[in-house]
């Protein structure tokens, strides 16, 4: 069964102060890794896709990272704006378009 | 150009009753999925279809069904609704089957009581 874990669950960042999120992850043949922002109560947007071991993305202030077992979010330096729940999920090859995701980690900047 | 809309946004049901939420993808996707997120936690997948036939079922009781229309419309239905069926209820819609590309709607809001 395909799993994935979001670390920490919470993050307090300063304005400026750059940051991490963890997304590791198991499942069976990985066709993507997708990184999504939610704000309250709104539905999920898309950020990236990842496909394979050693690919990066990049928008504004965010980075992305794949490896064989896990993602990375980089945040450099964080803006108030920035503040929200990031969620990760893969996409199994033989799923379709069928995404599990992690539980999310929510991202207070602070000013 | 329109992103996937869903409705009604919000929506207040009482234990026992019946719903149908609606989802209209992005023009030129022919892939509708749905999602249930409860407060605090990431998407639970419920449905996926591509080209009006449904491709995958999540682990959800029978009293979910869904369907997609020849515009590649959805609904979503749920039969007797229970308390822990609040939640906000996504749909995603992608060009093509396996898509590299999923694109959320709003969600809808559904509270019982």
């Amino acid at each position: 069964e395909d799993q994935v874990t979001q670390s920490p669950e919470a993050l307090r960042l300063q304005e400026g102060e750059s940051s991490s999120l963890n997304c590791s992850y198991t499942v069976s043949g990985l066709r993507g890794l997708f990184w999504y922002r939610q704000d309250p109560g709104k539905g999920p947007e898309f950020l990236f896709t990842l496909y394979s071991a050693g690919e990066e993305k990049e928008k504004e202030r965010l980075k992305a990272t794949l490896t064989k077992k896990e993602s990375f979010l980089h945040i450099t330096a964080p803006k108030p704006e920035d503040s929200a729940t990031y969620l990760c999920a893969v996409q199994a090859a033989a799923a379709g378009n069928k995404l599990t995701f992690g539980g999310g980690t929510r991202v207070l900047v602070k000013p | 150009d329109a992103g996937v809309t869903q409705s009604p946004t919000h929506l207040i049901k009482t234990r026992g009753q019946q719903v149908t939420l609606r989802c209209s993808p992005i023009s030129g996707h022919k892939s509708v999925s749905w999602y249930q997120q409860v407060l605090g936690q990431g998407p639970q997948f419920i449905f996926q279809y591509y080209e009006k036939e449904e491709r995958g079922r999540g682990n959800f009781p029978d009293r979910f069904s869904a369907r997609q229309f020849p515009n590649y419309s959805s609904e979503l239905n749920v039969n007797a609704l229970l308390l822990g069926d609040s939640a906000l209820y996504l749909c995603a819609s992608s060009p093509a089957w396996g898509g590299n590309e999923q694109y959320f709607g709003p969600g809808t809001r559904l509270t019982v009581t």
